[in-house]
């Protein structure tokens, strides 16, 4: 069975970077897109970007211009990291897997747990 | 940007009643790639539907999607207590970024 497990720090100050890792346990990593996904009382649920195995990213236009997403295939890793953050950035951070948009099953089958992060002075 | 719209905000049903959900885009979803998750409060969503209509592993037959286009509905067909949840739609077809809408709040009585 597929899981998937994340971790990262969750208290941050504004201008700062967050830094999320995520490991794929039980299945595997090639051949699937990684997402990112937030969830705020604010903004609802809002995808953030997505990798494949080879490295190929897309992100959301409203946070390219921050957000970096990479991945490590040989240890099952995809990692996130978000900069100059800001209170607007507090909220419930998701690994999944799917994204591409190519295949019906593309949807995100798979999620971590979540990770509260809190941007706070 | 597809903007997904559900209603409605919430609904108040008994067990054994049915709940329609529906999601409405603000364009047309490419392929039909369309999702419904279910998310309990401390809980990361689950998927239900892909696809439009299609049942994602060990999901109950009780749980069935349609639509197509612009217009999508999740059907509950018996509602179990189990089944008091937050409900999303959301689409993953053409270009991202991939869009949900902001939930329907299913409270069983």
């Amino acid at each position: 069975q597929v899981q998937l497990q994340q971790w990262g720090a969750g208290l941050l100050k504004p201008s700062e970077t967050l830094s999320l890792t995520c490991e794929v346990y039980g299945g595997s990593f090639t051949g699937y897109f990684w997402s990112w996904i937030r969830q705020s009382p604010e903004k609802g649920l809002e995808w953030i970007g997505e990798i494949n195995h080879s490295g190929s990213t897309k992100y959301n236009p409203s946070l390219k211009s921050r957000v970096t997403i990479l991945e490590d295939g040989p240890r099952k890793q995809f990692s996130l990291k978000l900069r100059s953050l800001t209170a607007a950035d507090t909220a419930v951070y998701y690994c999944a897997r799917g994204g591409g948009g190519v295949w019906p099953l593309d949807a995100f089958d798979i999620w971590g747990p979540g990770t509260v992060v809190t941007v706070s002075s | 940007e597809v903007v997904l719209t559900q209603s409605p905000g919430t609904l108040s049903l008994s067990p054994g009643e049915r709940a329609t959900l529906s999601c409405r885009a603000s364009q047309s979803v490419t392929s039909n790639y369309l999702a419904w998750y279910q998310q309990k409060p401390g809980q990361a969503p689950r998927l239900l539907i892909y696809g439009a209509t299609d049942r994602a592993i060990g999901i109950p037959a009780r749980f069935s999607g349609s639509g197509s286009g612009t217009d999508f509905t999740l059907t509950i067909s018996r509602l179990e207590p189990e089944d008091s949840a937050v409900y999303y739609c959301q689409q993953y077809g053409g270009s991202p970024p991939w869009t949900f809408g902001q939930g329907t709040k299913v409270e069983i009585k």
